[in-house]
């Protein structure tokens, strides 16, 4: 099975909310992705979690706050977010297989930011 | 730096046509892995197939078929009697050798394919 789920499927905020996005997968993946995909473009990774630590951040914005509270869980808080951060957001798992791995995308929450 | 050039940005067919998606890709890394996903309207993408820079090998699943040659550094995807539900937009991607175990993908614009009835 290599399936990851996120929750929830669409939100709308406003720019004052506060909100989370949650991802999960039970493949026993290591690594967790957070990716922004803007429509019409390739997805744009924003953070990487490897062994539960954060292992890259592309630069993203404070407004955005990842979390991974175990090895199974993975969250994007999300605050104080501008009308051009609506995009649809991905989030990914993969684990090691030699040197390489295979990201496992999730259906994706679509934001909209009022 | 790594690229990936998907140059098709949209493709119409009909159904039961031969589709090809073309996909070039540049690195200097020898060790390298090329993969294909399918994005369709609903968002999620959804990994068709992974290879690595040392199997040139042809793969077919299905109506599938992917072709590899590192001599031009291409990895093209022909689906083979299109239907409807390949509508969709399908990436090409590259990475390199993982690291700290993880990988990073390095994606091509995509291309999106409609497939009428």
């Amino acid at each position: 099975d290599t399936e990851v789920t996120q929750t929830p499927k669409h939100l709308v905020m406003g720019m004052t909310n506060k909100k989370s996005l949650k991802c999960e997968q039970h493949m026993g993946h290591r690594a967790m992705y957070w990716y922004k995909q803007k429509a019409k473009k390739p997805p744009e990774l924003m953070f990487v979690y490897s062994y539960e630590k954060l292992s890259i951040n592309e630069s993203v914005p404070s407004r955005f706050s990842p979390e991974c509270p175990n090895s199974s869980l993975l969250n994007l808080h999300l605050h104080a977010l501008q009308p051009e951060d609506s995009a649809l957001y991905l989030c990914a798992s993969s684990h090691k297989a030699g040197d390489s791995d295979t990201q496992y995308f999730g259906p994706g929450t679509r934001l909209t930011v009022l | 730096a790594q690229k990936v050039t998907q140059a098709q940005t949209e493709i119409s067919v009909v159904e039961k046509e031969d589709v090809t998606l073309d996909c070039v890709y540049e690195t200097r890394d020898t060790t390298y892995y090329l993969f294909w996903y399918k994005q369709p309207p609903s968002g999620e993408l959804v990994f068709l197939i992974r290879r690595n820079s040392f199997d040139e090998q042809n793969e077919i699943s299905g109506r599938y078929s992917w072709n590899f040659q590192k001599s031009t550094s291409s990895f093209n995807f022909t689906i083979t009697a299109s239907q409807v539900v390949d509508s969709a937009v399908y990436f090409c991607a590259l990475s390199e050798p993982m690291n700290s175990g993880y990988s990073t993908l390095t994606f091509g614009k995509g291309t999106m394919l409609l497939v009428s009835p």
